[in-house]
């Protein structure tokens, strides 16, 4: 079955660590995404990628990194700049722009819980 | 400024107890509206998308509605399964291109 695994679903880290969240997808899916979700917040963007090599900042991109290297594959790195990553991140993907930017259905992974001790 | 805005925060019904779930939008030139389900520790999955007003779409208790300035999520007799929460989302401008923002979403619980 074609979907989004995410990796790990739960991680640790200590302070002053950078970890990295795996997202691979079998949709072949040109576009991909990261978003992260506080509690009684909506998600919201840090990265997105609309095709291999290529990726731009959303809203929170500041101490975070990515890289697409494969179409299949968009791991995230949470830096130690990133002041309080403790959240749920979220990794999607979706067909592509097809002219409409924006509007296209996002599938979404079942999530990666970091928590900073 | 665009932005997209949910009411209630949260919302418990008893189950049979139909009622609504708001989503209020200010975008230029709406791109489509999309309403997703999330239960508790999973990714949210999408339900509907709305393109134009008047425009409505329907899937078992659920029922989507679009306004020129929001959208409702009528839900009718629901049960306890249809307990989780509620986001919409609609392309704002990022930079050049036009990117999903979700709203904070609707807690919904439906007791039995």
């Amino acid at each position: 079955d074609g979907g989004i695994t995410q990796s790990p679903k739960y991680l640790f880290r200590k302070e002053g660590q950078n970890v990295t969240l795996s997202c691979e997808q079998n949709l072949n899916h040109d576009a991909m995404y990261w978003y992260r979700q506080d509690p009684g917040q909506g998600l919201r963007l840090i990265y997105y990628s609309q095709i291999v090599n290529d990726f731009q900042k959303g809203d929170i991109a500041e101490g975070y990194s990515v890289s697409r290297e494969k179409k299949e594959s968009f791991p995230l790195t949470v830096t130690s700049a990133q002041k309080n990553p403790t959240a749920f991140y979220l990794c999607a993907s979706s067909p592509g722009d097809r002219g409409v930017a924006g509007a296209n259905v996002l599938t979404f992974g079942a999530g990666s819980r970091l928590t900073v001790l | 400024e665009d932005q997209v805005t949910q009411s209630p925060e949260a919302l418990r019904l008893q189950e049979g107890e139909s009622s609504s779930l708001n989503c209020s939008y200010t975008v230029s030139g709406l791109r489509g509206l999309f309403w997703y389900r999330q239960d508790p520790g999973k990714g949210p999955e999408f339900l509907f998308t709305l393109y134009s007003a008047g425009e409505e779409k329907e899937k078992e208790r659920l029922k989507a509605t679009l306004t020129k300035k929001e959208s409702f999520l009528h839900i009718t007799a629901p049960k306890p399964e249809d307990s989780a929460t509620y986001l919409c989302a609609v392309p704002l401008f990022l930079g050049s291109a036009r990117q999903l923002t979700f709203g904070s979403g609707t807690q919904l619980t439906v007791l039995p």
